[in-house]
């Protein structure tokens, strides 16, 4: 079965640079959410979309931005990257908001190093 | 605001051993509650879940999880662990109809053959 696709899978970076990681849902999943776990941390949510729209935001920095693509893809968009930048980013999907009928399925990650 | 905690970083087993893994929570409304595994370089997988009526959890390979409202807790178990049980393993909670998951800090079990 299909899954949740991320690419790149790694990805090196200066300080300064920026960075683009892209997610590509389950075929019908109309919601995407992006984690963030840094080394040794658990999974802290960043933010998430519905149908094209922002659906709820967490602990996103000004620095990074995100949008969701008419096909549902979303991207998660990172400038004037820092160090504390360097994690495992997770992206997510599910078919809807109601986390009873679709539980989310996550991707393998795209791991961030900034130097 | 929602945590969760999760009691043991590391946990080291040997085969057959019993398991169990705490979790609390601190949220004072309906929760849902999930247990996820993460394998060694693999995504996060979902081993169960609990949303309402019996507190008692059956999950995939073997896993259960028992809500014990009284101690916001929800703690995963397993009677005999396998080699291949080895991996981290992260509670997680949401409220409402929500799929906006707070995960718990993790905690990484090594069963050794």
């Amino acid at each position: 079965a299909a899954g949740v696709i991320q690419s790149p899978r790694h990805l090196i970076k200066e300080k300064r640079e920026t960075a683009t990681l892209k997610c590509y849902p389950i075929p019908r999943h109309d919601t995407v959410y992006w984690y963030q776990q840094g080394p040794g941390q658990d999974p802290q949510f960043l933010i998430s979309f519905y149908e094209k729209m922002q659906s709820d935001k967490g602990s996103i920095p000004d620095r990074f931005s995100a949008q969701q693509f008419s096909d549902y893809h979303s991207e998660l968009n990172m400038s004037s990257l820092e160090l504390g930048d360097s994690a495992l980013y997770f992206c997510a999907s599910s078919l809807a908001l109601d986390s009873f009928n679709s539980p989310l399925h996550f991707g393998n990650g795209t791991r961030l190093t900034v130097t | 605001a929602q945590s969760v905690s999760q009691h043991n970083h590391h946990v080291i087993l040997s085969e057959a051993a019993s398991l169990e893994l705490g979790c609390n929570y601190s949220y004072g409304g309906t929760v849902n509650l999930f247990w996820y595994v993460q394998y060694p370089g693999q995504h996060l997988q979902l081993l169960l879940k609990y949303f309402s009526g019996d507190p008692l959890v059956k999950g995939i390979k073997g896993f259960e999880a028992e809500f014990i409202k009284s101690k916001f807790s929800f703690n995963l178990r397993k009677p005999s662990v396998q080699w291949s049980d080895t991996a981290e393993y992260f509670c997680a909670v949401s409220s409402g109809g929500y799929n906006k998951l707070i995960f718990g800090a993790g905690t990484r079990l090594a069963v050794h053959p």
